[in-house]
């Protein structure tokens, strides 16, 4: 079975603070993909990552992808209260999307 | 264009009583999948399908739950008895198989308590 950590499980800051959210595995994965849930809703993609060392930005997001396709981490700049919510990391093996493994979850809390 | 539609939003039940979840995916998506979130963690996948077909179901609590997806459209997952350790939202995702594939698209869950 293939698990994904995610840390930190709980983020409390102030804003305009920078934060870095950080899942890792044993198992190497083809993609990662990294989701934002607000309480209420389903996840929403933010992003896909595909190739070891990629690195993907996203206005104040910045995602990479480890170099063996076993980590990824995600970097956000002068957080906002809008980035509240619970990120998840998600790693797919093989070429289908449809065995996403998530991570537990690091719920990000900004303070104006 | 519509998203992913799921009713009801929240459910309510006793023990030992049945439930259904109710799931219409975006149109065109061909998969659709049902996830289980327990508070405080990420979604696990309960069952996939790819048109009509369960293609992956190796998650599915066979002796209570049950899913269907007739026409490949609409997917209805049933637990029958409900379960205490039940309680979660079930979340309801479809993608699409052009070239897009990697996009899941989530419902906003059905939120169930089970007394």
């Amino acid at each position: 079975t293939q698990l994904l950590e995610q840390s930190p499980q709980f983020l409390s800051i102030q804003e305009g603070e920078n934060l870095t959210v950080y899942c890792n595995s044993s198992s190497v994965f083809s993609s990662l993909q990294w989701y934002r849930q607000e309480p209420g809703e389903g996840p929403v993609l933010l992003v896909t990552v595909v190739t070891g060392g990629e690195v993907k930005k996203l206005k104040r997001l910045t995602f990479q992808f480890g170099d063996a396709r076993k980590d990824s981490s995600l970097h956000i700049t002068a957080a906002q209260p809008g980035d509240t919510g619970l990120y998840l990391c998600a790693g797919a093996a093989g070429t289908s999307y449809g065995k996403l493994t998530f991570g537990q979850g690091t719920i990000l809390t900004v303070h104006p | 264009e519509a998203g992913v539609v799921q009713s009801p939003r929240y459910k309510i039940i006793e023990k030992k009583q049945p439930v259904a979840f109710w799931c219409n995916p975006i149109s065109g998506h061909n998969t659709l999948y049902w996830y289980r979130q327990n508070l405080g963690q990420g979604p696990e996948l309960l069952i996939r399908y790819e048109n009509e077909e369960a293609v992956d179901d190796s998650q599915l609590p066979k002796d209570r739950f049950s899913a269907e997806r007739l026409k490949g459209v609409d997917s209805t997952l049933k637990i029958q008895p409900a379960e205490l350790g039940d309680s979660a939202v079930y979340l309801c995702a479809s993608s699409s198989p052009w070239g897009d594939n990697e996009k899941l698209f989530f419902g906003s869950g059905t939120q169930l308590s089970v007394l």
